[in-house]
């Protein structure tokens, strides 16, 4: 069974810096893996999505990287920005199962201060 | 406009109710899937629908009952509610395309349950 771990599951970073959100999943059969943005009331966005022959997607100021063979992926953000303040989460896409099924880490609640 | 809308927003009820959430999108999209997304445990997926005639249970389907009315509806039933199932509830659309490899899937901003 898929598990996927995000750590850490909080951070508070002054604004300017230059941060990594962790993520490791235990099962490396997978299609992609996903990171999404989940903002109070709004649900969840897709940020960035790698294909599992992929090494990284970049997308403005975030950088997604994927290393399939040792079950880890980190989203790098850039000069972070008091509107990155949310809780970002990583899915996975499971090569069995059916269903386009996800399975998503518990997360990592960012707070981005001035 | 939403893309992806879920009625109600927020909802409290009482231990042995019938609850629907409702989940309409304007995507176009053929698959609609129901999460729940618990403090700890991240999102786990309950039913999903391929397409109107296709309903598909998810990891967590006991206790819950959906019904795909249109390409565009999903709807998702607890019929005798328990405490244990207070929870955020989120739907979610996709659409592969010739994009079968991808299939992004995109939420609704989710129905907070309470059930007391």
């Amino acid at each position: 069974k898929q598990e996927v771990t995000q750590i850490p599951a909080a951070l508070s970073v002054p604004e300017g810096e230059n941060l990594v959100l962790n993520c490791s999943f235990t099962d490396s059969a997978i299609y992609n893996l996903q990171w999404f943005r989940q903002d109070p009331g709004k649900g969840l966005t897709s940020l960035l999505l790698i294909q599992s022959s992929q090494r990284e997607q970049t997308s403005g100021r975030l950088n997604a990287s994927l290393d399939k063979s040792s079950g880890r992926s980190t989203l790098y953000i850039a000069a972070s920005q008091p509107g990155d303040s949310a809780t970002y989460l990583c899915a996975v896409r499971g090569l069995t199962g059916g269903g386009n099924k996800l399975t998503f880490g518990t997360g990592t609640q960012l707070k981005v201060e001035l | 406009d939403a893309d992806v809308t879920q009625t109600p927003r927020n909802r409290i009820t009482k231990t042995g109710k019938r609850i629907m959430l409702e989940c309409s999108q304007t995507k176009g999209h053929d698959r609609m899937y129901w999460y729940r997304q618990d403090p700890g445990l991240g999102l786990r997926l309950i039913y999903y629908s391929f397409d109107v005639k296709d309903i598909n249970k998810g990891e967590i389907s006991d206790g819950y009952s959906v019904s795909r009315q249109a390409q565009a509806k999903f709807s998702l039933s607890l019929e005798s509610a328990i405490p244990n199932q207070t929870a955020l509830y989120f739907c979610a659309t996709s659409d592969p395309g010739l994009a079968k490899d991808t299939d992004t899937q995109y939420f609704g901003p989710g129905t907070r349950l309470t059930v007391l």
